[in-house]
């Protein structure tokens, strides 16, 4: 079956913890992304990549970190710098065939809900 | 930077009737991709039309449709014979082709909760 993982479903943290949510893929895509939902908002993008070893920050990138050590994962770790990281987590992924090709449309994962305690 | 903007809070229709979801964006890129993704109660989102910039001829899928107005920045979703389980929170994003930093990100509109009554 292909897809995207996102584990856990659900995750609770204490202040000053550090936490790392999984997003896995298996279809081959090359590009991954991490957005963050907020209650009645939009999703705003947090880290992106584009290929192994490479990822780039998005709008709201402070307090986050990433990897991409395989192309078949993107972890995101909310650190305990982040102030405010009681929110909805969504990972994606497309296949990137560069600017001015027709480009693939980005696939979520079913999503983490993080909420500090 | 693009901005998407969603002026529909929410919007309601009756089962079987049709209904229209506003999307507008700031843009100054030639180059670029539209979307409309459709959030279940379950959270996942799930792709329910795209449109490429270049194209001229709106996109189709069965009973969801687009009017794209690039002059006017306006990118609007149609459901017809609207069923129950079109109930969900509507998000247009736009997508950027230009290359550079930009190039593959999803900038999204606040949503539109869609409520169908039977």
């Amino acid at each position: 079956d292909g897809g995207i993982t996102q584990s856990p479903k659900y995750l609770f943290r204490k202040e000053g913890q550090n936490v790392t949510l999984s997003c896995e893929q298996n279809l081959n895509h090359d590009a991954m992304y991490w957005y963050r939902q907020d209650p009645g908002q939009g999703l705003r993008l947090i880290y992106y990549s584009q290929i192994v070893n490479d990822f780039q920050k998005g709008d709201i990138a402070e307090g986050y970190s990433v990897s991409r050590e395989k192309k078949e994962s993107f972890p995101l770790t909310v650190t305990s710098a982040q102030k405010n990281p009681t929110a909805f987590y969504l990972c994606a992924s497309s296949i990137d065939r560069g600017p001015k090709r027709d480009t693939d449309t980005q696939y979520f994962g079913p999503g983490t809900r993080l909420t500090v305690l | 930077a693009q901005t998407v903007t969603q002026s529909q809070p929410e919007m309601s229709v009756q089962e079987a009737e049709t209904v229209t979801l506003s999307c507008t964006y700031d843009t100054s890129e030639s180059d670029y991709y539209l979307f409309w993704y459709k959030q279940p109660p379950s959270r996942q989102m799930i792709l329910v039309i795209r449109q490429e910039a270049y194209k001229q001829q709106n996109a189709t899928e069965n009973r969801f449709s687009v009017n794209f107005q690039k002059a006017a920045k306006s990118f609007s979703l149609k459901i017809s014979d609207s069923q129950l389980g079109d109930a969900a929170m509507y998000f247009c994003a736009y997508r950027s082709d230009a290359g550079g930093t930009s190039y593959g990100k999803l900038t999204f509109g606040q949503g539109t909760i869609l409520t169908v009554h039977p």
